[in-house]
């Protein structure tokens, strides 16, 4: 199984700053079609998991454009340029590239 | 809008029964992939099974291979999961999600609110 690694575990954020996660992978996630299959998840506290990233860097539909997802291969990052109190909650990165997904540990967002 | 609704969840002892089920709605369900997802008390999410619109493909976890079994009625828009032989660590959340790519399990785009099944004596 392809092993996800995440960090930090976690992130204490002043509004308005910016924040970033990394997630790295055991096996490059790049497919012979070119796509890479790295994705972002946020699940806010009491609510399921929500779609930010999909494919390293393309927003999901209705996704604040201050979330941005970057990275190849088997390195990957999440940026959030301005962190906003809505923010808060636990970040995934998953894979896709082969059954059985895997997940990230996570990483909490807080607001100081 | 796209709607998946979990239920079946429930207090079970361990080697028993339970069957899920996820009624979707607002998408065409027999063009889909879907899944299910579960997710233990305070950890991350854990993939579990995968159904192409046909049923012709399925995947499962190890974790739950030989005593889980996904299935879909497309005529009722419904997923389920029949779980037998429980175990205490199947204690989680049951998620369905479902997955844009109609080809191949690829991602999820959209997950229900859960169901939860305690496996308990």
């Amino acid at each position: 199984d392809i092993v996800m690694t995440q960090t930090p575990l976690s992130l204490s954020v002043t509004p308005g700053q910016p924040a970033s996660i990394s997630c790295k992978s055991s096996q490059s996630l790049l497919r012979s079609d070119g796509k890479t299959y790295l994705y972002w998840y946020l699940q806010k506290p009491g609510q399921s998991p929500q779609l930010l990233i999909h494919e390293v860097s393309s927003r999901f539909s209705g996704v604040p454009d201050r979330f941005s997802g970057s990275g190849s291969g088997t390195d990957f990052t999440l940026k959030i340029s301005r962190v906003e109190a809505d923010d808060v909650g636990v970040y995934f990165c998953m894979q896709g590239i082969d059954v059985p997904f895997t997940f990230g540990g996570g990483t909490k967002v807080e607001i100081k | 809008q796209v709607q998946l609704v979990e239920s079946g969840g429930g207090v079970v002892q361990p080697g028993g029964s339970l069957r899920l089920s996820c009624a979707a709605s607002g998408f065409t369900f027999i063009n889909y992939v879907i899944h299910w997802v579960r997710q233990a008390p305070g950890k991350g999410p854990e993939w579990v099974a995968v159904t192409s619109p046909d049923e012709t493909i399925k995947f499962y976890a190890d974790s739950v291979k030989g005593r889980f079994t996904i299935s879909r009625d497309n005529s009722k828009n419904t997923l389920f999961l029949q779980m037998n032989s429980l175990r205490e660590e199947d204690t989680a959340l049951y998620y369905c999600a479902r997955d844009p790519v109609a080809a191949r399990p690829d991602y999820f785009d959209f997950w229900g609110q859960g169901t939860l099944v305690t496996v308990s004596s």
